[in-house]
């Protein structure tokens, strides 16, 4: 079974740049989760997807932070403009349902200089 | 304020010695999930122990749950050197919506 598939890997702009990571979540998960991970803490739920609908955005800053799940299936998630403090890998995960456990992708690690 | 707080922050042992990490959280939770990460693997799910369960094993892990005391924590017995890693619990909350809260994670080094 294919795993969570992100992309890129790595990622280095300029502050007030923007950027968009891409997540293709394993096939016939509905659920499907970005979360922010800075240097020595646990991951935080930014946006969590039901198939296309939103269930969870309260901690996404949404005046420069954007997602999006076409059709139900891949996400990206967008940052404009990005902040020194956005600089974090960049997890996406999926679920079977909400409340299973979550399989992660690699991550996109963000350098915002 | 953070759910879940693992402790202790770092833990070095030998290899063949058990390892425990301890999680502490603050609301009622419908089930516990502990994770892996390392460099090589990324995240990678361990175990979901749910509320009405005190304990739960996977191969050479251990983990237990004290609703009462709103704590839970990850024995791995038998410890490796690709056992290195940092451990999180997770906690479902509910906050409007029901998500996984993460804590800061217990950084884990098991020495040859």
């Amino acid at each position: 079974e294919a795993g969570v598939a992100q992309s890129p890997r790595y990622k280095i702009i300029e502050k007030r740049q923007s950027v968009a990571f891409w997540c293709n979540p394993i096939s016939g998960h509905a659920t499907l989760y970005w979360y922010q991970q800075i240097l020595g803490q646990g991951p935080k739920l930014l946006i969590q997807f039901q198939n296309n609908g939103v269930v969870d955005d309260s901690q996404l800053p949404k005046d420069r932070f954007s997602a999006e799940r076409l059709k139900g299936v891949d996400s990206t998630l967008k940052i404009q403009p990005a902040k020194l403090e956005d600089s974090a890998v960049y997890l996406c995960a999926s679920s079977l349902a909400r409340y299973n456990e979550q399989f992660f992708g690699p991550g996109t690690r963000l350098t915002v200089l | 304020s953070q759910q879940g707080e693992e402790d202790p922050q770092a833990l070095s042992i030998q290899e063949g010695e058990n390892a425990t990490m301890n999680c502490s959280y603050k609301t009622s939770i419908n089930n516990l999930q502990w994770y892996r990460q390392n460099s090589g693997r990324g995240l990678v799910h361990l175990i979901l122990i749910r509320s009405n369960e005190r304990e739960k094993h996977s191969g050479r892990l251990r983990v237990t749950l004290d609703t009462s005391k709103k704590s839970s924590s990850l024995l791995i017995t038998a410890s490796r050197a690709a056992d290195t890693a940092s451990y999180f619990c997770a906690t479902d909350v509910v906050q409007g919506a029901q998500k996984l809260v993460f804590g800061q994670g217990t950084r884990l080094t098991i020495n040859p």
